[in-house]
């Protein structure tokens, strides 16, 4: 079963705004990914927090873990034209599983940012 | 420090023949994921590799799949007998070493390689 399910599926914005996509997911975590893919690439990873964590920040990104509601939330402040790609939340299964830092996908979010 | 390779970017192949696909991870990385991603879907595991073990394969599927990381060299991903249904752009990531018990990487963020896409003729 999908352990990532994100909302909304698409975002398309103005230059300067913020953008919010949010993540839920089924079982328990040892640690929450966010990853950014441009079309034709890879995924670039952007942010880790763990289970423990309730927010995180790097530069423009602000991730926060709510591990009562399983859910995660992903915020681009000031966004540029740069940011236009698609979004991933990922989980890595809890302890005691044997996930071995496998990555359970979502289905993403597609950003577009208009200058 | 160069990042994560797969060759070739982009493959094709006609119903039947065999697929190869090559992971080299970055450096100093000892662990390898292979993901596959299908049109308008995220991506889904397959297996993760250490040199010369398989430790868990259980996304990979049974039959005509199979992957190895050897010693020396890239991982390999090999489909035999590709049908249709094998069309898809299948990601390697690699990641170094967890910290603090076991080898396990689940607190290292997975670096990943452009992909290989895969078009069954």
């Amino acid at each position: 079963s999908q352990q990532g399910e994100e909302d909304p599926q698409a975002l398309s914005i103005q230059e300067g705004e913020n953008a919010t996509m949010n993540c839920s997911y089924k079982t328990s975590i040892n640690n929450l990914q966010w990853y950014r893919q441009n079309s034709g690439r890879g995924l670039v990873h952007l942010i880790l927090i763990r289970s423990n964590e309730r927010e995180k920040h790097s530069g423009r990104l602000r991730v926060t873990l709510d591990t009562s509601k399983k859910s995660s939330s992903l915020l681009i402040t000031a966004s540029r034209a740069a940011d236009t790609a698609s979004y991933f939340c990922a989980t890595v299964a809890g302890a005691g599983g044997t996930s071995y830092g496998k990555l359970t996908f979502g289905q993403g979010t597609i950003l577009t940012v208009h200058p | 420090n160069a990042g994560v390779m797969q060759n070739p970017r982009h493959l094709v192949r006609r119903r039947g023949q065999e697929a190869r696909l090559r992971c080299s991870p970055m450096k100093g990385h000892s662990h390898v994921y292979w993901y596959r991603q299908l049109p308008e879907e995220g991506l889904k595991f397959m297996v993760y590799l250490q040199k010369e073990n398989i430790i868990d394969e259980s996304g990979m599927p049974k039959e005509r799949f199979s992957a190895e990381f050897p010693k020396e060299g890239p991982s390999i991903l090999r489909i035999q007998q590709v049908v249709r249904g094998d069309s898809a752009a299948y990601f390697c990531a690699s990641s170094p070493r967890g910290t603090g018990g076991p080898p396990s990487p689940r607190n290292q963020p997975q670096h990943f390689g452009d992909g290989t896409r895969l078009s069954i003729l």
